[in-house]
């Protein structure tokens, strides 16, 4: 069984733009979950998505966002890029049942902002 | 508020079990014992989870005290490759509610 896919594997930007990450849950899971890692920090939440809606979200300003599609693969978006979003971003699936909310986490994607 | 405290790191001699313990002093009857580990830049790897039984899976087992108030992941042959960050996470278990990841432990094995 395929794990969750994340793409690109490196991004590099430069301060101002826009990034785009994608997600690939793991078959049969409907919910994602975002997290950031930046260098020496621990793993942040920033963003769950469950049946195409946004769920809930952590500490981080709007110009951090995404969608879910109805395939369940999701995308983040990050907008007007600043430095300090360099960091290891991660996604993770979960079944969507009571009693059930292991995350699997994926490989993540290196964004670096110049 | 972190709920869990967790040496900030450990040396383990390859072959050997690693033992890495976790206190989750203020536990709630409902909150569960989670296990990830994250090797070097990679995506966080769940291990196991337990409520308040010990738990055993090809990868490791949970020894959770009586009292719930600690508990022990064991790795019981460690090798070069369990080199890792392992991070003991207390929370109820429902779908939605994100992972706190704390510091975690520094597991080195040593050849």
């Amino acid at each position: 069984e395929a794990g969750v896919t994340q793409s690109p594997t490196h991004l590099i930007k430069t301060r101002g733009q826009q990034a785009t990450l994608r997600c690939s849950p793991i078959s049969g899971h409907t919910s994602v979950y975002w997290y950031q890692q930046a260098l020496g920090l621990g793993l942040q939440f920033l963003l769950w998505y469950d049946e195409g809606e946004e769920r809930n979200r952590g500490n981080f300003p709007p110009r951090f966002s995404g969608r879910q599609f109805p395939n369940y693969s999701s995308e983040l978006n990050v907008n007007a890029l600043e430095l300090e979003d360099s960091a290891l971003y991660l996604c993770a699936s979960s079944l969507t049942l009571p009693g059930t909310d292991t995350q699997y986490f994926g490989p993540g994607t290196r964004l670096t902002v110049l | 508020d972190a709920k869990t405290t967790q040496p900030t790191s450990m040396d383990c001699a390859e072959g050997r079990a690693a033992n890495l313990p976790c206190n989750h002093s203020t536990i709630s009857g409902n909150e569960y014992v989670y296990w990830y580990r994250q090797i070097h830049s990679q995506g966080p790897q769940y291990i196991i989870h337990g409520l308040k039984n010990n738990e055993t899976n090809e990868m490791a087992s949970l020894i959770i005290t009586e009292d719930r108030k600690s508990s022990t992941l064991i790795l019981p042959h460690a090798t070069l490759r369990d080199t890792a960050v392992y991070y003991c996470i207390v929370r109820v278990r429902n779908y939605g509610q994100n992972f706190v990841f704390g510091p975690g432990t520094r597991l080195s094995v040593l050849p």
